[in-house]
């Protein structure tokens, strides 16, 4: 089966750095995506990672540990428009599956 | 290139009716994806088609769900009898070849079962 951990909800200030953290246990895992979704709309690719580390894309950045069952997305330079909920997205051996999500909201 | 559709975007239907939603694919994704929202919960995974053929079902919650991919092209979800559970946003997602490559997902469609 599927477990996926992450927060519900965060605040952050523009210009500031935020990481969200998302803890799995999965069956067969084939690496671990990251998904942006803002109100309403339907969710956007923002990284894919498969081996440990760090992949850095601009100004958000996607950690994996696959020994400990965990990731994070960085995001740094924080804007308003980052304002939106972040899904952490297991894949196992063909389907991806999705954590509730972390509401991320950016203030003044 | 276009993106993934879906239609309608909204649905009202009374319990006991039948809906069916669409989905058109990015073409030459063989992949499709079929995912539900509930309100306040996670995305849930349903089915997954490779071109035509029904390659996981295990997300199905039951037997008023049926699922098709006529010619592996677009894909229809149909539920019949709603009940008032069944409303969510109905997610189709899509993605190339047969590896870990990321889904791309339509906008969605609103149901609401009153």
């Amino acid at each position: 089966g599927q477990n996926i951990d992450q927060p519900t909800e965060m605040t952050a200030t523009e210009g500031a750095i935020v990481q969200i953290n998302c803890t799995y246990q999965t069956s067969g895992f084939n690496g671990l995506f990251w998904y942006q979704q803002h109100a309403g709309e339907a969710p956007t690719f923002l990284s894919y990672n498969v081996l440990d580390g760090l992949e850095e894309k601009g100004r958000f950045s996607s950690f994996l540990s696959r020994s400990k069952g965990y990731s994070y997305l960085l995001l740094k330079e924080l804007q308003m428009k980052d304002s939106a909920s972040y899904l952490c997205a297991p894949r196992g051996y063909q389907k991806v599956t999705f954590g509730t999500g972390t509401k991320l909201q950016v203030i003044p | 290139e276009a993106g993934v559709t879906q239609f309608p975007s909204h649905s009202v239907i009374e319990k006991g009716q039948t809906v069916t939603l669409r989905c058109d694919p990015i073409s030459g994704h063989d992949n499709l994806y079929w995912y539900r929202r509930v309100m306040g919960k996670e995305i849930k995974f349903l089915l997954h088609f490779v071109k035509e053929s029904k390659q996981d079902e295990s997300g199905m919650p039951n037997n008023r769900f049926l699922a098709e991919r006529t010619g592996g092209t677009y894909s229809t979800l149909k539920v019949q009898p709603a009940e008032l559970e069944d409303s969510g946003v109905y997610f189709c997602a899509s993605s190339q070849g047969s590896g870990p490559t990321e889904a791309f997902f339509g906008q969605g469609t609103r149901l609401t079962v009153v």
